[in-house]
Formats: structure tokens, sequence, C-alpha cells
């Protein structure tokens, strides 16, 4: 049940656009479209952003999107706005029947 | 509005135990698979415990197998978490989390509460 890899932080100007990857294995990522992101302001739970790997839930910007490429996720921000700043996590299933989230990425608007 | 309200966190001593609660509103309990995750301060998202929607199945995490117990009482709308053998480690704010599902799948933690903070130190 090994974390799933993130960058550790990322960072971008407004109006730019940031990636972050989420990088797993064939046993979750790469086996499952159950793929979603979350956001975290601090001292706030998490709101999801992203699930089944692309879907956006209604009231998520559209600058919010999502991919995968065999185990690797990536959350895309376009856009980027003073608010987005915040922690992101990714999260998928496993196929022992458990869940694993990435270790956090700190995202700064510069 | 749907709504998850965590309770009974504390300060503990290691070795001791305490109980969690959850307590889900505005949706049909009983339909929905049901997560406790934590946070330690400072640090990231860990996913803990799973149940189904009936009670079964039942997953964990390495780092708490063995000494939490998730469990859910459908009639009361609540989850629970009985953690014991507390460790310094098990220091953190738990979330409880509804798996959500859509018209054709079931796989993503939304929404969450707002946690109940759990600090195990002599």
């Amino acid at each position: 049940q090994s974390a799933l890899t993130q960058p550790a932080s990322v960072s971008g100007s407004p109006g730019q656009s940031i990636t972050i990857s989420c990088t797993g294995t064939s046993s979750d990522i790469g086996a499952y479209v159950y793929v979603s992101w979350y956001q975290q302001h601090p001292g706030k739970a998490p709101k999801l952003l992203i699930y089944d790997v692309t879907n956006r839930p209604s009231g998520v910007s559209h600058r919010f999107s999502g991919s995968k490429s065999g185990s690797t996720a990536s959350l895309t921000i376009s856009g980027l706005q003073a608010d987005d700043e915040a922690d992101y996590y990714c999260n998928s299933y496993t196929h022992s029947g458990s869940w694993v989230f990435g270790g956090g990425t700190k995202l700064t608007v510069l | 509005e749907v709504q998850l309200v965590e309770s009974g966190g504390g300060l503990v001593q290691p070795g001791g135990s305490l109980r969690l609660s959850c307590a889900a509103s505005g949706f049909t309990f009983s339909n929905y698979e049901m997560n406790w995750v934590r946070q330690a301060p400072g640090k990231g998202l860990e996913w803990i415990s799973y149940i189904g929607s009936s009670g079964y199945p039942i997953y964990y995490a390495d780092s708490v197998k063995g000494r939490f117990a998730i469990s859910r009482d459908n009639a009361k709308n609540s989850l629970y978490l009985q953690m014991s053998s507390l460790r310094a480690e098990d220091t953190a704010l738990y979330y409880c989390a509804r798996i959500d599902c859509s018209t054709t799948s079931c796989g993503w933690f939304d929404p969450w509460g707002q946690g109940t903070l759990v600090t195990v130190s002599s």
C-alpha cells in the first residue's frame, strides 16, 4: 500500500497552466478508472475536483481537468488564479480492495 | 444538504482506546459505502478503512490493521471507528468520507466531514 507519487510542490503565475502528475502501478492507477483528485485549502476538508480520471463534479470550474496514461494520472489547472493555491491529492482504487492517496502537491501561485 | 459530522476525538494516552463516530444526514446512508481517512499534522491524506453499504466487506490499511475496527449502524445513520492500542503516530485529524456514485460508477470520496482530532500523548 505505498502512496502514489506526486511532486511535493509546483508553482505558476496567474493565468498560466500547470500540471500535477500522480504515478502509481499496474495494481492501482494502471488498472482502474477510479482515479480522483482533491483540493485542500489550509484548515479545510478536502474537496473533490475530478472523479473517474476525467470527470468534473457540478460546480467545479472547467479550468480543472484530468487525464491518465498507463499508471500515471495528471491534473491540469489552466488560467491559474490566486485561490487555486492549495494542496492537491490524487487517489486510486487498488486491486486489494483498498484505496491509496498520493503524498500531496503544494501549489504556489506566484 | 448532504452532511457528515465526526465526533469522539480527543487526547488519549499511548496504548489507550477511543471510538470515533460519524453522523450522516441528507442522503440514504444505507445505500453508500463509507471510509475513514486521516491526516497527521502537516502531512498528507492517508486512507485507513472502508466498509460496504451493508457492513461488508471491510478493508484496512496495514498501518491500522489489527488495532482499528470500522463498523456502521444503518438504522442510526452512523459510521464508527474503534481505535485501540493507540500510538503517537496515530495522532491525526480523522475524516469520514462517503464513496459517491454516478449513474454508471462508484469510486470517489464525496462528501467529507470536517474531521475530528485525535491526539495520542502521555
